[in-house]
């Protein structure tokens, strides 16, 4: 069975430029999320999907930020414009629905560098 | 809010020492508590999880037991080899709806040979 995985693995842009980070997770999974951890802080939840509903996107830090699951199955996170602040890596778990204590499994993440 | 506390790291231990990573955790319920690691070049990985008070999670040699008492749960190894070395990261949540994991900073640990 594949794991979640992520595209791409790095990306540097620059700042005002707009980058698009793209999740796949486990088939048959419905909870989506995803985390951030810039440089020497906590990992930082940022939303959560259930198929292709947002439960929660509580930690999505402005409006610059976009996050969408078109069909319930990959995800992506818009980032436009980007910003300095943004840089960090990105991750994203999946896990099953209708567990008490879901296992969420990561990807690998996408290291963002905003220059 | 919620909160998870871990000891800074980073740790160097040499191949077959004792290790402890302390986590303390503030929560306004009831959560399950879980340690996830990271190693060079990779995604988190589930270490354990323990999902109510006096629960033991292990694996790979690893435990840690969920003290509501002390709002503790510490994860040790008895004898750490040099593919121990990675990040650890201790973190909670609720599951359900409130899924989303509150993770601690994280430590570091190296093992030499």
């Amino acid at each position: 069975e594949a794991g979640v995985t992520q595209f791409p693995s790095h990306s540097v842009i620059e700042k005002g430029q707009t980058v698009t980070l793209r999740c796949d997770p486990i088939s048959g999974h419905d909870n989506l999320y995803w985390y951030r951890r810039v440089m020497g802080k906590e990992i930082k939840f940022l939303l959560h999907f259930v198929k292709e509903s947002k439960q929660d996107e509580s930690g999505m830090p402005n409006n610059r930020f976009l996050a969408e699951r078109t069909g319930g199955t990959y995800s992506t996170l818009k980032v436009q414009p980007a910003e300095l602040e943004d840089s960090g890596v990105y991750f994203c778990a999946s896990s099953q629905v209708g567990q008490l204590t879901d296992t969420q499994y990561f990807g690998p993440g996408t290291r963002l560098t905003v220059l | 809010g919620d909160s998870v506390t871990q000891m800074e790291g980073p740790v160097t231990l040499s191949e077959e020492a004792f290790l402890t990573i302390n986590c303390t955790y503030t929560a306004t319920g009831y959560p399950s508590l879980f340690w996830y690691v990271q190693y060079p070049g990779e995604g988190l990985q589930l270490l354990l999880k323990a999902t109510k008070a006096d629960d033991k999670g292990s694996n790979k040699g690893f435990e840690a037991t969920y003290r509501k008492e002390t709002t503790s749960f510490h994860l040790e190894k008895g004898s750490v080899q040099v593919s121990d070395s990675a990040v650890y990261f201790c973190a909670l949540n609720y599951g359900g709806s409130q899924g989303n994991l509150i993770f601690g900073k994280g430590t570091k640990l190296s093992v030499k040979p």
